[in-house]
């Protein structure tokens, strides 16, 4: 099995660009796609991004996601960040034996 | 709308069970797998169990095999999961999930049920 590691937290002020990296401990990050999920304080987790790029109908542009396979990461950008962008995210992949794997999780603050 | 909606949560004492149920609406139940995800107080997001459309492919996660049973009821649109066993750091909110019909990845999500195990 493998691990999916992120930053624990990450800042910055409204309007900001932020980039929430999700490593892979073992195996190729582009071989298995990666999605990520937004969770408001007090709510469940919601799809944001799947299969490494695309975003589910009613998803702004200001996200958006890559793959990294030179440095076995994925990664999340939210540009013009806005304070309802406050939450967690989590990216989120898998392999032949475990169906879901999910990252440790980033919690983004809006100064 | 898809809707998940799960029940079945509450306070149990260690070694006891509890019965999940997640009552699925606003899609065609019995063409999409189904997951279970748990999250306890103030931490991340943790895979449990996942269950196929006709429940030919079943997993768990190494920490509840054994103890934890996952099923469905496409004639309900329901999925369940069965909690034997239960341990203290099985204290968590369950979550529901559908499986997004392309890659291994969940679309949608309950509003989660809080299991509390305590003596």
């Amino acid at each position: 099995n493998f691990m999916l590691t992120q930053p624990h937290s990450v800042s910055e002020s409204p309007g900001k660009t932020v980039t929430i990296s999700c490593t892979r401990s073992s195996g190729n990050i582009a071989s298995n796609y990666v999605h990520w999920y937004q969770q408001r304080p007090g709510s469940s987790p919601t799809l944001l991004i799947y299969e490494d790029y695309r975003r589910p109908s009613g998803v702004p542009d200001r996200f958006s996601g890559s793959i990294d396979s030179s440095s076995k990461s994925a990664s999340l950008t939210i540009s013009g960040l806005k304070t309802e962008d406050e939450a967690d995210y989590y990216c989120q992949s898998y392999d032949n034996n475990t169906p879901y794997v999910f990252g440790t999780g980033t919690k983004v603050t809006v100064l | 709308e898809v809707h998940l909606v799960e029940s079945g949560g509450g306070l149990v004492e260690p070694g006891g069970s509890l019965r999940l149920s997640c009552a699925a609406s606003g899609f065609s139940f019995s063409s999409y797998s189904m997951t279970w995800v748990r999250q306890a107080p103030g931490k991340g997001l943790e895979w449990v169990s996942s269950i196929s459309s006709t429940d030919r492919y079943i997993y768990y996660v190494d920490s509840v095999k054994g103890r934890f049973t996952i099923s469905r009821d496409n004639a309900e649109n329901s999925v369940f999961l069965q909690m034997n066993g239960l341990r203290t750091e099985d204290t968590a909110v369950y979550y529901c999930g559908r499986k997004y019909s392309g890659s291994q990845g969940i679309d949608y999500w309950g509003q989660g049920t809080l299991v509390t195990v305590s003596s």
